[in-house]
Formats: C-alpha cells, structure tokens, sequence
C-alpha cells in the first residue's frame, strides 16, 4: 500500500499568512495527488487535482506543487473561511486509494 | 447541479447489516464512477469501495472485502453500499462520492454523509 504522510498535523495561522503543507508518499505517485479541504461536520471539497491543477472555482490563492513522492499545498493569503482541515489523496494506484492524515489550519 | 444525497445510517449490532443508499441527480449517473469513503469520528479519510460507471467493475479496501458489496442501478440513479458482519470498526460517517471527469479515483462531489453506528 501506499502510505500518505501530511505534515504538519496542526498548524496555526493568522489571516493573512502565508501558509505551506507538505504531503509524502511512500513510493513515487507521479503527479496523482490531489487536495481536499473539510470543515467540521461537512464533506470534503476537492481543491486541486493532478499536483498543481485548480479544481473550477476554488479561489487561486490556493496552489498545489510537486511529483514523485513530495507534494505541497499552499494558500497564499490565509482567509477566515480557509480555517478547516486539509487531506491530501493519491489516486495513482487504488489498490488501495490512500488518504494523508489531515492537517488541521487553526486561528 | 450535481446532488448526492446518503441515506441508510443507524445504529446496528456487531455482527449485524445495513444498507447505505445515495440517490444521485445533476449529472448521467450510468457515465461516472461512484465511490463510498468513511470517517470515523475524529478521524481521517478512509476510501472503502468504487465501482465503474458500467458496474463492471468494483473495488474494496481489505478491511472489508468480503463483508461489504457495492452495487448501482442506473435506472434509479443510485448508489448502494450493502454491508455485514460489521464491527464496532466500522462505526464511522460513509460518504458517497461522484468521480472527477479526470479520473475514476478522484471526487468533484460529496454526499452530505450518514452516520453507521456499530454497538450493542
């Protein structure tokens, strides 16, 4: 199996930072990684596919980066609806499909 | 608009069954691969079960391969995820998710979620 490693588990942030999350996987995934973000007691939604690509109308401060086995989200300028937790998820192979820890953005 | 909508979710005995549904509208539901993806509380995300748009094919995590089957009637636009010998493991909120246009694996749309308790 593949295993997803997010980092960190917690962040704290202020609106307005800048902030960056890492995702490893351990084995090369190509580019077969995508981002979700949840809030508490909702689905997830999909922000970006593929590493890099922007899901359609996810606003652009978010950004995604990577290949092989490390990968990066990043949100340029932290708003108040962006405090949620973010997962990452390799869909490279789905023997099985794997899913990162989940990394919690608080105030 | 794309809409999912689970339903099915209670409290049930170990050992026991249940049948989770998600009626899906919005988009050509017999086109797009459909998938059952768990939370238990607390915790992360934890894919369980795909199948392809045609039904032909279907897939499980080993944690409940054997226990869970996955299935569509594309007349009825829905989604089943049929599941027993359940264990207290299982207790988790299960999402139904709608494949990206890109890939199988990856989902553009979520149910709201239903709650499976396992417990006596």
């Amino acid at each position: 199996d593949i295993q997803m490693t997010q980092s960190p588990s917690t962040l704290s942030a202020s609106v307005g930072d800048r902030v960056t999350i890492t995702c490893r996987a351990t084995q090369s995934i190509n580019n077969w990684l995508a981002w979700y973000q949840q809030k508490p007691g909702k689905a997830p939604k999909l922000l970006i596919y593929k590493a890099s690509s922007l899901e359609s109308g996810v606003p652009s401060r978010f950004s995604g980066s990577g290949s092989g086995t490390e990968f990066t989200l990043t949100i340029s300028s932290l708003q108040p609806d962006d405090f949620a937790t973010y997962y990452c998820q390799q869909y490279n192979s789905y023997s099985p499909l794997t899913f990162g820890g989940g990394t919690k953005v608080e105030i | 608009e794309v809409q999912l909508l689970d339903s099915g979710g209670g409290l049930v005995q170990p050992g026991g069954s249940l049948r989770l549904s998600c009626a899906a509208s919005g988009f050509t539901f017999r086109s797009y691969a459909m998938s059952w993806v768990r939370q238990a509380p607390g915790k992360g995300l934890e894919w369980v079960s795909s199948i392809s748009g045609s039904g032909d094919s279907t897939y499980y995590a080993d944690s409940v391969k054997g226990r869970f089957t996955i299935s569509g009637d594309n007349s009825k636009n829905t989604l089943y995820l049929q599941m027993s010998s359940l264990r207290a493991e299982d207790t988790a909120v299960y999402y139904c998710a709608k494949s990206h246009a890109s890939s199988g694996f990856l989902y553009d749309s979520w149910g709201q979620g239903t709650l499976v308790t396992v417990s006596s």
